[in-house]
This record gives C-alpha cells, structure tokens and sequence, in this order.
C-alpha cells in the first residue's frame, strides 16, 4: 500500500495558463476525491468519483475546472486559464466504499502558486 | 449546510501537559475522522469513530464520538512538541462520501 500519490507537489504558473494535476489513489479503492484548501482553513469538496463515474461537483468548481478518472484508476484535475484566486493546496483523497465508516485518505497535496 | 466548529482555534501549550480539542456540530454525522497535518503537507488520519459514544485510544491521544454523533473530542495526555500540528476533524454527513472539514486547530507543544 503506497498511499495516495500526487504529481506535482508544487507548481507554480503564470495567469492565464493551464495547469494539470495527477492523482494516484490507493490500488483497489474504487471512490476518489478532490478538495481544495487555503491557508487557514480546512479542505472544501471538489469534486467525487466512483469507479469512473464523476457523481457529484461542487459550485466551487467552475467551467474552467475539468476533472477526470477515465478507467476508474488515476484521476486528473485541470484547471485552464487560471486566475490569482486559484492559488491553493489541490488534495485528492480516495477511499474504499463500505469499509469502516468509508475512511478517506488523503494524498500529500499539490500547491499552486499563480502569478 | 452542515458545518463543524473547532475550538480551540489555537493551543500553545508546555511539554507534559494534557489538552483536549473539541469539534461540535449541529448536524448527525455517519461517521467522523481526525486528521493531523502538517504544513505544506496532506492531512494524514488518525482515527475514524463511527458509533455514537465510541472511544478511541492512540498511544496518548484519547478519541470521543458523542452519543448523538453530533460533536467528538480529542485528548492529548503527557502532549510532545512531536505532537505539534494542525488538527483537523471531519464529518461524514448522509451522503456518505462527503466529508465537512472544521477550521482546525493549531497546536504547538514547546520543549
């Protein structure tokens, strides 16, 4: 078990570029996630996957957020055109549906910095 | 809207001295986790409570589910400046695969 894995920790970009980021979840969950959190404050819900289903978007995710796990195994969050406010911790988490209240765990995180 | 509220915000406290964090809440929750991050870092988990009442040991940390599993508590005995760190518990309300995260609490221990 390697835990959940995502690349690239840091990214740093200039406004207005695209930027892509990889989650790799923990091998057999079949439930991904992705929150957002900024300094000072505690992860918020993104985005959540079953297998390769993508069941629920939050508000916070805007039409320039597209998220991705097209054979129900890694997932991608890309983010295009990004703005200041998109500075953040990005955090994917995956989980095993059933199994002891559905514990979530959570990847190191990939900052962005947007310039 | 179901929101957790962590207090306290921040605990600055000596080696060797017990604390506890609470984590309250209007709303039932399935289940509750406690995660421990560091900065920079993801939030690693420490313990998932699921019953109402239920109590968790983890070495020195103590976890308390309330009965109505509405509020938890963790209890640190003999705290570490090791056990420095943003503690952060989480809710998982009916949709069961949403978690609701509180603010967190900032603990420092000092030598």
């Amino acid at each position: 078990d390697t835990g959940v894995s995502q690349d690239p920790r840091h990214k740093i970009t200039k406004r207005g570029q695209n930027v892509t980021f990889r989650c790799d979840p923990i091998s057999e969950h079949n439930r991904l996630y992705w929150y957002r959190q900024t300094l000072g404050q505690g992860p918020e819900f993104l985005t959540y996957f079953q297998n390769e289903a993508q069941l629920e978007k939050s508000r916070l995710l805007s039409d320039r957020f597209s998220a991705e796990r097209p054979k129900g195994s890694f997932s991608t969050l890309e983010i295009q055109r990004t703005e200041q406010g998109d500075s953040a911790m990005y955090l994917c988490a995956s989980s095993l549906s059933g199994v002891n209240g559905n514990t979530i765990y959570f990847g190191e995180g990939s900052w962005l910095t947007v310039v | 809207t179901q929101l957790l509220e962590q207090s306290p915000q921040f605990l600055s406290i000596q080696e060797g001295e017990n604390l506890t964090v609470y984590c309250n809440s209007s709303s039932v929750f399935s289940s509750l986790q406690w995660y421990r991050q560091e900065p920079g870092e993801g939030p690693v988990l420490l313990v998932t409570v699921v019953t109402g009442g239920e109590v968790k040991k983890l070495k020195r940390l103590t976890f308390q589910f309330g009965d109505a599993r509405k509020d938890s508590s963790l209890h640190i005995t003999a705290a570490q400046p090791g056990d420095t760190g943003l503690y952060l518990c989480a809710g998982l309300g009916g949709s069961n695969y949403k978690l609701t995260f509180g603010k967190g609490t900032l603990l420092t221990v000092n030598p």
